[in-house]
């Protein structure tokens, strides 16, 4: 039973094209996130969603588009793709508000030729 | 804002050696404290967190206290192995902000 699950692991792609991430959690949590690892292991947040509201939305270009059709699922869309988009793109779940546990799920490894 | 300093690494170790990670934080609100673990190739892994001051999470043999006096919570074990072998990052999550920030990372090396 996997708690935090994102579809595709990896995703190679070519410079222009459109792509989607998908992320589903079956913790029963009500918020959920995206962050980006980039090439160097920096992590930082991208979005915060609270029961399909979004709550966060860090500078981040406006070709990355997160949606959720419910609270347990988290895609994220990216338009127009370009070689520093290449990171590693974590989805993570927790419940309730700030100090709480956030569990992530196996990434999904993006690289942009 | 909020922020958290981790020691660069990469740390490297002979088996059964004793490890300390340093980790300070700033924070505006009363954060819970975290250590993530990532091993080779995989995604981030809960180790250990504490809530409130001078509480001390644990788990395999890896411990970490919080010391709100000096905004600490430095990572320690006592006899690594070559299966630690991973990045660890420390993160904080504050009060109200649903989002975790992340120290930068060290890359612990255990050699056999």
């Amino acid at each position: 039973d996997t708690a935090v699950s994102q579809t595709p692991k990896y995703l190679v792609t070519q410079m222009g094209n459109d792509k989607s991430i998908k992320c589903e959690q079956n913790l029963g949590h009500d918020t959920m996130y995206w962050y980006k690892q980039d090439s160097k292991k920096f992590l930082k947040i991208m979005f915060s969603y609270n029961n399909k509201e979004l709550i966060i939305n860090e500078t981040v270009p406006n070709r990355f588009s997160p949606k959720s059709p419910d609270k347990a699922h988290l895609n994220l869309h990216i338009n127009s793709l370009e070689l520093g988009d290449s990171a590693v793109y974590f989805c993570a779940s927790s419940q309730g508000e700030g100090r709480e546990t956030q569990y992530f799920g196996p990434g999904t490894r993006l690289l942009v030729l | 804002g909020d922020s958290v300093t981790q020691m660069e690494g990469p740390v490297t170790l002979s088996e059964e050696a004793f490890l300390t990670i340093n980790c300070t934080y700033t924070a505006t609100g009363y954060p819970s404290l975290f250590w993530y673990v990532q091993y080779p190739g995989e995604g981030l892994q809960l180790l250990l967190k504490a809530t409130k001051a001078d509480d001390k999470g644990s788990n395999k043999g890896f411990e970490a206290t919080y010391r709100k006096e000096t905004t600490s919570f430095h990572l320690e074990k006592g006899s690594v192995q070559v299966s630690d072998s991973a990045v660890y990052f420390c993160a904080l999550s504050d009060t109200g902000r649903r989002a975790l920030t992340f120290g930068s990372g060290t890359r612990l090396q255990v050699q056999p």
